[in-house]
């Protein structure tokens, strides 16, 4: 199962509304997780289960979509966003990343 | 707190082995399953492989099956990634990672710092 990210990157300010999407090239489900990763550190969990926000994460990023098509969505963008997103599925072996989505500040 | 600490990498040269190590804390380590992903700028992250939780089941992507060897010690808490034939393009940051349940087929819910391994003649 392949997973595609668009778009590859963006720039954006702070306050905008930012969404991303990942595409399954074929169904999943709802078994996706959505990471940030900021440079020099490991990825951190923010959604799974396509809709569900990981304890802690800040309820500006909400997740939504099923089977094939998937976003990640952050409702007021903040300074502590700008990172690289990324989407994973575990409906089946071999798990699969997404190419990532690089937020930066415009 | 999880804490997952990774260890073993360095620089090796082609063709030559490595073992990378992760000792896990904070959580009941044989109820996870555990993985193993490396990233690269060019190929970004890459899922290598997963073991459920007692370490009875391992699953690989087809590109490690047969060079690289997922392991767990339970009664030590540490997982072991074993590197063999080692190639210029598996250069990466090689990330342990923590699964959300037992299963192999969880999200994945934390990772280690990660450790290098550069790979050059």
């Amino acid at each position: 199962i392949q997973l595609t990210q668009s778009p590859s990157s963006l720039s954006a300010s702070v306050g905008d509304r930012v969404t991303i999407t990942c595409r399954a090239t074929q169904g999943i489900s709802s078994y996706l997780a959505w990471y940030q990763q900021k440079p020099g550190k490991a990825p951190k969990l923010l959604i799974y289960g396509a809709t569900t926000l990981q304890s802690g994460v800040p309820s500006r990023f909400s997740g939504s979509g099923s089977w094939a098509e998937f976003t990640l969505t952050i409702s007021s963008l903040q300074p502590e966003d700008f990172a690289t997103y990324y989407c994973l599925q575990v409906n089946s072996f071999p798990l699969t990343f997404g190419g990532g989505t690089k937020v930066e500040i415009k | 707190e999880v804490q997952l600490v990774e260890s073993g990498g360095g620089l090796v040269r082609p063709g030559e082995s490595l073992r990378l190590s992760c000792g896990a804390s904070g959580f009941t380590f044989t109820t996870y399953a555990m993985h193993w992903v490396r990233q690269t700028p060019r190929k970004g992250l890459e899922w290598i492989s997963s073991m459920v939780g007692t370490g009875g089941r391992t699953f690989y992507a087809d590109s490690f099956q047969g060079r690289f060897t997922i392991s767990r010690d339970n009664s030590k808490n540490i997982l072991y990634l074993q590197l063999n034939s080692l190639r210029d393009d598996d250069t990466a940051t090689y990330y342990c990672a923590k699964g959300s349940e037992y299963s192999g087929s969880s999200h994945i819910d934390f990772w280690g710092q990660g450790t290098l391994v550069t790979v050059s003649s």
